[in-house]
């Protein structure tokens, strides 16, 4: 079964430093997507960015760029510059859990300090 | 651009009421999943439908039942409410097959609920 770890339960940063957030991740599979989502507190979540596991170039996406480790298992998220607009709680995620669904890491709860 | 619509946004219920949460989307995918979402523990898959006609449990289904009405729709309903079962509750949908992997998944505004 796939496992997601996220060993940060809560960051805090200020704004316009850059901030990592970590996550692990067991599967069986060889060819898959890793993804992270935020949900700010409106509560939707929002896919950030995803990474594709055979490629081997790190994602980016703006100011969010992943450092993905295939043999580690190890998939982090970093945010440069940050903004307050940033303050989220950040979900790592790959696929399982049925149907092609996505089993989700516990989270972690990013906060921006002015 | 609707994508995933869930109804409602926030319930109270008393224990031992029943209640139906609704999901709909418009984007066509033949997938669609009912999450729910506790402090600490994440999202968590409580059912799943790969397909219309089609539904499995996921990782917590005890205490609900599923519904799935037609491609677009798939309704999650609590029975005999539960204090346990408040939560924030999520509707997906994907696209699957052949050539559509990605395996992203759109998701609905969120639905609290609360049973007292």
């Amino acid at each position: 079964a796939q496992t997601v770890t996220q060993s940060q339960p809560e960051m805090s940063v200020q704004e316009a430093e850059t901030v990592t957030l970590s996550c692990t991740y067991d599967t069986s599979e060889n060819n898959y997507y890793l993804f992270w989502y935020k949900q700010p507190p409106s509560r939707q979540m929002i896919l950030v960015i995803r990474q594709e596991a055979y490629k081997q170039q790190n994602a980016t996406e703006n100011r969010f760029s992943v450092n993905f480790q295939k043999a580690a298992k190890s998939f982090s998220l970093k945010i440069s510059d940050s903004q307050l607009g940033d303050t989220a709680m950040y979900f790592c995620a790959l696929p399982g859990g049925g149907a092609d669904g996505l089993t989700f890491g516990k989270g972690t709860h990013l906060i921006i300090q002015p | 651009n609707a994508g995933v619509t869930q109804t409602p946004k926030f319930q109270v219920l008393k224990t031992g009421q029943s209640m139906t949460l609704q999901c709909a989307q418009d984007m066509n995918h033949n997938s669609m999943y009912w999450y729910r979402q506790d402090p600490g523990m994440g999202l968590r898959l409580i059912y799943y439908s790969a397909s219309e006609g089609t539904t499995d449990k996921g990782e917590v289904p005890n205490g609900y039942n599923v519904s799935r009405l037609n491609k677009r729709e798939f309704s999650l309903r609590l029975e005999s409410a539960a204090p346990s079962q408040t939560s924030v509750y999520f509707c997906a949908s994907s696209l699957r097959g052949i050539g559509t992997s990605t395996r992203e998944l759109f998701f609905g505004e969120g639905s609290r609920l609360t049973v007292l």
